[in-house]
């Protein structure tokens, strides 16, 4: 079985700051990855995927995402963050025979002036 | 381009009512997904279609029902509603292969008393 972890619920940070919003992930398979960033009352976009080749991974609005196999983990980061950053995130598996996503949580990023 | 196209976008029912949520793509895709949305729990799958005319249940189905009308729209029903299920549901569509990213609705919010 997969799943994901979203440790942080909750991120404040400053305008113009760095930011890192943690994924941790769980799987018997080989899995890809994905970031989806939800505004407020609006459906979920896709921020950026990890399928294979490179670890490090670009996406939209200046955000990456790094692979870490060994670790687990598929952090999202942004070298400095605008008050339009302001959404929740949601970190997403999938892998294997199925091709249902596993969401986490959630991490709510409020970023202020 | 309309993507993925939800009706209605708000809706208040009485407990023991019944609804029909409506979801339809215009990208040709073959899978075709139902979740719920709830504060601090993710997304959840309560349907899928992976391909036209099959449906399989997913984390939360009991209290639901699909039907995959055609390759374009999935619907999910609610028989007789409960306060339990309000909640804001989205239903997203993919090419089916687990690599592939899932496109989401604008999400139904519904409300139930």
């Amino acid at each position: 079985a997969q799943s994901v972890t979203q440790l942080d619920s909750q991120v404040p940070v400053f305008e113009e700051a760095p930011v890192e919003l943690r994924c941790n992930y769980s799987s018997s398979v080989s899995v890809y990855l994905f970031w989806y960033v939800q505004y407020p009352n609006q459906g979920l976009q896709l921020l950026l995927k990890y399928l294979s080749g490179s670890t490090l991974v670009k996406g939209i609005n200046g955000f990456e995402a790094e692979f870490n196999k060994s670790q687990t983990s598929f952090h999202l980061r942004k070298p400095s963050v605008h008050i339009s950053d302001t959404a929740e995130y949601f970190c997403a598996v999938s892998g294997g025979a199925t091709n249902k996503l596993i969401f986490g949580t959630g991490t709510l990023l409020a970023v202020q002036p | 381009n309309a993507g993925v196209t939800q009706t209605p976008k708000f809706q208040v029912l009485k407990t023991g009512q019944s609804m029909t949520l409506q979801c339809a793509q215009d990208m040709n895709h073959n899978s075709m997904y139902w979740y719920r949305q709830d504060p601090g729990m993710g997304l959840r799958l309560i349907y899928y279609s992976a391909s036209e005319g099959t449906t399989d249940k997913g984390e939360v189905p009991n209290g639901y029902n699909v039907s995959r009308l055609n390759k374009r729209e999935f619907s999910l029903r609610l028989e007789s509603a409960a306060p339990s299920q309000t909640s804001v549901y989205f239903c997203a569509s993919s090419e089916g292969r687990n690599n592939q990213p899932q496109h989401f609705g604008d999400g139904t919010r519904l409300s139930i008393l």
